[in-house]
């Protein structure tokens, strides 16, 4: 069990245009999810946190309008890159966590190419 | 703040060996969670191994172990007979026993030769 999901697994979008990349806990229901951008051979880079039902909570560093995140239901959040340029090209990784627990289950993630 | 720290940035074993991956970390918290990811070339990352602070003694699974040395600060992870789907890069990572974060240390690439 405890099995996360994201869609798309790679898209390429062009310079000014905006993406949407979903996460979804396939098993359980996730009451907090997490976004992290990872470049190459770097560690993960937590982004923000998301709770159902309530405005996502950024990392400081983090452009709130630029990347929009909603955590619609218990197994479904979303990460809008809006506007996109070349140096938002990176790894995007989702995790989700349980109501009840600590541990976090993470999605395969999404690599994005901003041409 | 809490910090993670991994000092080995690459390394290398030859298969079935064993390895020891190093962490150490900075917090002035009593009960936390420490855990090893795996990520291997796919990037999907796997929880390796987990710790409770408050649990004296060392988690296991299969042929890996960690040696946490809580006065320390010290969480390291050993690898027994290393197999070739090692090959990963591995993050050490810790939690507050009622946060919320992870907080990753920068990662060591392991590659495990035949």
């Amino acid at each position: 069990g405890a099995v996360v999901s994201q869609h798309p697994s790679w898209v390429i979008c062009k310079s000014g245009t905006s993406v949407k990349i979903e996460c979804r806990s396939l098993d359980f229901q996730a009451t907090t999810m997490f976004w992290y951008r990872q470049f190459p051979k770097q560690s993960l880079m937590l982004m923000a946190t998301s709770n159902e039902g309530s405005k996502a909570t950024y990392e400081q560093g983090v452009e709130k309008d630029k990347f929009l995140i909603n955590h619609a239901s218990l197994t479904l959040s979303t990460l809008t890159v809006t506007s996109a340029h070349p140096e938002d090209s990176s790894f995007y990784i989702c995790s989700a966590r349980r109501d009840r627990g600590y541990e976090q289950y993470f999605g395969p993630g999404t690599r994005l190419t901003v041409t | 703040a809490q910090t993670v720290t991994q000092s080995q940035p690459e390394m290398s074993v030859q298969e079935a060996e064993t390895v020891t991956l190093s962490c150490t970390y900075d917090t002035s918290e009593n009960n936390y969670y420490l855990f090893w990811y795996k990520q291997p070339p796919s990037r999907q990352m796997i929880l390796v191994i987990r710790q409770e602070a408050y649990k004296q003694q060392n988690a296991t699974e299969n042929r890996f172990s960690v040696n946490f040395q809580k006065a320390a600060k010290s969480f390291s992870l050993k690898i027994s007979d290393s197999q070739l789907g090692d090959t990963a890069m591995y993050f050490c990572a810790f939690m507050k026993q009622y946060g919320n974060k992870l907080v990753f240390g920068a990662g060591t690439i392991l590659r495990v030769k035949s």
